[in-house]
């Protein structure tokens, strides 16, 4: 079983729409979490961090439950640019990345 | 600032050469770190440095070894390539662990055949 799952995915959403993706995590010693975007065919960069309160940035809503051990990620409103993957990565004493959930959003 | 930079882009190499892979950043990063990234799996941590001069392994270290005599580079070698290192390799670096945020090179891509 692989440390952080991710639904590979792809989500295919229209313009406009909102999508959420999950993200579970196995190993309870997990300090930090992150999502991390990448284009395709480019690096990977840090979207956001996920704090326990739940945060936001704009249009991007993460939220982190520690007792089930999953990270979520909403986004709202999307645009034709969040088509990318976007990458679940808990740190222990390094980061652990996710597999990548795939999101195409349709004009 | 360029960021972190990686040479070379792409390259292809035959079974058995040899090669290394260059990283820069212009950050003054103290953490520097070379992953690989392979379809259906997330990136790996290959191996790591925490300062100039220090290197320690990650997570799929075999094959593969690496150096830090500047602190700005970080040289990642392949002694003698196999068709299993056939991956995109990314650099990134970082202040620090904990939360602070790793940027990442743009990438080569390796072709063993």
């Amino acid at each position: 079983r692989k440390e952080v799952e991710q639904d590979p995915g792809p989500f295919n959403v229209p313009e406009g729409a909102t999508v959420a993706f999950n993200c579970t995590y196995s190993n309870s010693a997990s300090q930090s979490f992150f999502w991390y975007r990448q284009d395709c065919r480019k690096e990977p960069k840090l979207l956001m961090s996920v704090y326990s309160s739940g945060n936001e940035d704009g249009r991007f809503t993460a939220q982190l439950n520690r007792a089930s051990q999953y990270i979520s990620l909403l986004i709202r409103d999307s645009k034709l640019s969040d088509s990318a993957t976007y990458l679940c990565v808990v740190r222990r004493n390094k980061l652990i990345f996710g597999t990548g959930t795939l999101l195409a959003v349709q004009p | 600032n360029a960021g972190v930079t990686q040479t070379p882009k792409f390259r292809v190499l035959k079974t058995g050469q040899s090669m290394t892979l260059l990283c820069a950043q212009d950050m003054n990063h103290e953490y520097m770190y070379w992953y690989r990234q392979d379809p259906g799996m997330g990136l790996r941590l290959i191996h790591y440095s925490v300062g100039e001069g220090t290197t320690a392994k990650g997570e799929v270290p075999d094959g593969y070894n690496v150096s830090r005599l500047k602190k700005q580079n970080f040289l990642l070698g392949l002694e003698s390539a196999a068709p299993s290192q056939t991956s995109v390799y990314f650099c990134a670096s970082s202040w620090g662990q904990g939360s602070y945020e790793q940027y990442f090179g743009p990438g080569t891509r390796l072709t063993v055949t």
